[in-house]
């Protein structure tokens, strides 16, 4: 069935760094893979997405990068600060028909330390 | 608009016991979706609707659980004969269908239910 991996499971990182989250897919129709930030208590809140026909999105600190070919796409956030502590969850939306199902990867917590 | 309500935030409850969770979704939204979630993974999907009509169940949704959404709006999500195992984080999500897209998720702050 379909399935999204994500990578690392935690990450720490001081201040100031880049943080790099990974996650693979498996349906290769897939065309839409959206970032979610959960912090404690709250529901998962959209960071940045990008559909199939782009290979890269930037907005600000956040950028996502799309290779359909590995069927992998990677959450880039630079200049780290402490409010991006959180969970990080990626997420593919199956291509058949027009399905709004998503399958979301397993989360990343991201500690940023001052 | 406030975003998408889930009510209660929590809940506990006995074994056994049925319980029932609202969730009123972004208002031009016609979508909406149940997802579950455990500590420490990521949401699991459950059911969606387009408007009123459920389009897709999950195998995980088992006979025990029933979702509704009467006239598009607000939709339910009723656990009979709860189980330890149905303790999670139950989310909902609201997002609105253009030209056959659908668009990104807004996700409510979910329901906690605890089953001791």
């Amino acid at each position: 069935g379909e399935n999204v991996e994500q990578h690392p499971s935690t990450l720490s990182v001081q201040e100031g760094d880049s943080a790099v989250i990974k996650c693979t897919y498996s349906d290769s129709a897939s065309n839409y893979f959206p970032w979610y930030k959960q912090e404690l208590g709250k529901g998962p809140q959209l960071i940045i997405d990008i559909r199939s026909n782009v290979g890269e999105k930037k907005d600000q600190r956040i950028a996502v990068t799309l290779n359909k070919t590995a069927k992998h796409f990677s959450l880039h956030i630079t200049e780290t600060q402490p409010e991006d502590s959180a969970v990080y969850f990626c997420a593919a939306r199956g291509g058949s028909s027009n399905t709004g199902k998503l399958i979301f990867g397993q989360g990343t917590t991201l500690q940023v330390k001052p | 608009d406030t975003g998408v309500s889930q009510n209660p935030r929590h809940k506990i409850t006995k074994r056994g016991q049925n319980v029932t969770f609202r969730c009123d979704p972004i208002s031009e939204h016609n979508r909406l979706y149940w997802y579950r979630q455990t500590l420490g993974q990521g949401p699991e999907f459950l059911t969606y609707f387009q408007n009123e009509a459920q389009l897709e169940k999950s195998r995980l949704l088992s006979d025990r659980f029933s979702a509704e959404r009467p006239k598009g709006s607000f939709s339910t999500l009723e656990i009979q004969r709860t189980e330890q195992g149905d303790s999670a984080m139950y989310l909902c999500a609201s997002s609105l269908v253009e030209a056959g897209i659908p668009g990104g998720y807004t996700f409510g702050s979910g329901t906690r239910l605890t089953v001791v």
